[in-house]
C-alpha cells in the first residue's frame, strides 16, 4: 500500500482567496490524482498529475482555477484559487502503485469551507 | 464512457445480518472493478479489486464481492455485518485505456450510506 499526507486537513477560507493543499507519498509514484467530493456527493477526478508532464484536467476543470504542481515523484500540490462557496469540498489525493492491480491509494482529504 | 451505478443510497441492516450492496458499471473494455468504504471523517480505504481470474474476490474486513459480465455488476456482499462496518460504500471503474488522457481515472458510483442497528 502507500501512505499519503495531506496538508491541511481542513480549512475556513474567504471568498476570491486561494488554498494550496500538499499532498506527500512515502514512496515515488508515477501516477497521482486529485479528486473532489461536493457535501454529500460522490468523488469526481479533478486532474491527474503525473510527474515530468503538464496535468491532464478533466471536463470541467480548468489549469486557472485548479493549478497543480507535481515536483517529484512523492509530492503535488493542488491550489484552489479565487474560492467561491461552490468550492466547499474535501479534496483528496490519490495515488496509483505500479504492479498487479495499479491499485489506487487515497489520502485522507482536506475538507475546504469557503465563507 | 464508463459509469457506474450504485441504486441504492442508504442500508440498514440489524448487527449480524447479511449484506449485499449493489453495483452496476459500463465499460466498453474489461473492467478494472473496487469497492472503497469510507468512514465519516476519513479518507477511502480499499476494500477489494477484481481484474480478472476467479469471478469471487475476497478482500478485507470479510467483505466478497461477485463479478458478474452478463449483469453487468460487481455487488458487495458480507455474511455477518457488524456495528463498526457502518460507513459510507463506493463501487468505481477504471479507465485502463492505454495511452488515453484518462488512463488511471476511477469512476465512481453516488455511493451506498450503510447503517447498522443494534
Amino acid at each position: 500500500s502507500a501512505v499519503i499526507s495531506q496538508k491541511p486537513s481542513r480549512d475556513i477560507c474567504q471568498r476570491g482567496t486561494s488554498l494550496t493543499i500538499q499532498c506527500q507519498v512515502d514512496s515515488q509514484v508515477t501516477m497521482m490524482f486529485w479528486y473532489r467530493q461536493q457535501p454529500g456527493q460522490s468523488l469526481t477526478l479533478i486532474a491527474t498529475a503525473n510527474q515530468g508532464s503538464e496535468a491532464t484536467y478533466e471536463s470541467g476543470f480548468v489549469i486557472d482555477k485548479f493549478p497543480i504542481s507535481r515536483p517529484n515523484l512523492t509530492f503535488s500540490t493542488l491550489t484552489v484559487s479565487n474560492m467561491s462557496p461552490e468550492d466547499s469540498s474535501i479534496y483528496l489525493c490519490s495515488v496509483e502503485k505500479p504492479g498487479v492491480g495499479y491499485e489506487q491509494y487515497f489520502g485522507p482529504g482536506t475538507r475546504l469551507t469557503v465563507t | 464512457a464508463q459509469s457506474v451505478t450504485q441504486p441504492d443510497i442508504h442500508i440498514t441492516v440489524s448487527e449480524g445480518a447479511s449484506l449485499e450492496l449493489r453495483c452496476n458499471y459500463s465499460y466498453g473494455a474489461t473492467p478494472y472493478l473496487f469497492w472503497y468504504v469510507q468512514s465519516p471523517g476519513q479518507g477511502l480505504q480499499l476494500l477489494l479489486k477484481y481484474f480478472s481470474g476467479d469471478t469471487l474476490v475476497q478482500g478485507i474486513k470479510g467483505f466478497e464481492a461477485e463479478f458478474k459480465r452478463s449483469q453487468s455488476s460487481f455487488n458487495l456482499r458480507k455474511p455477518s455485518v457488524h456495528w463498526s462496518d457502518a460507513a459510507e460504500y463506493f463501487c468505481a471503474v477504471k479507465d485502463t485505456s492505454a495511452g488515453g488522457t484518462s488512463y488511471g481515472k476511477l469512476t465512481f458510483g453516488q455511493g451506498t450510506i450503510l447503517t447498522v442497528h443494534p
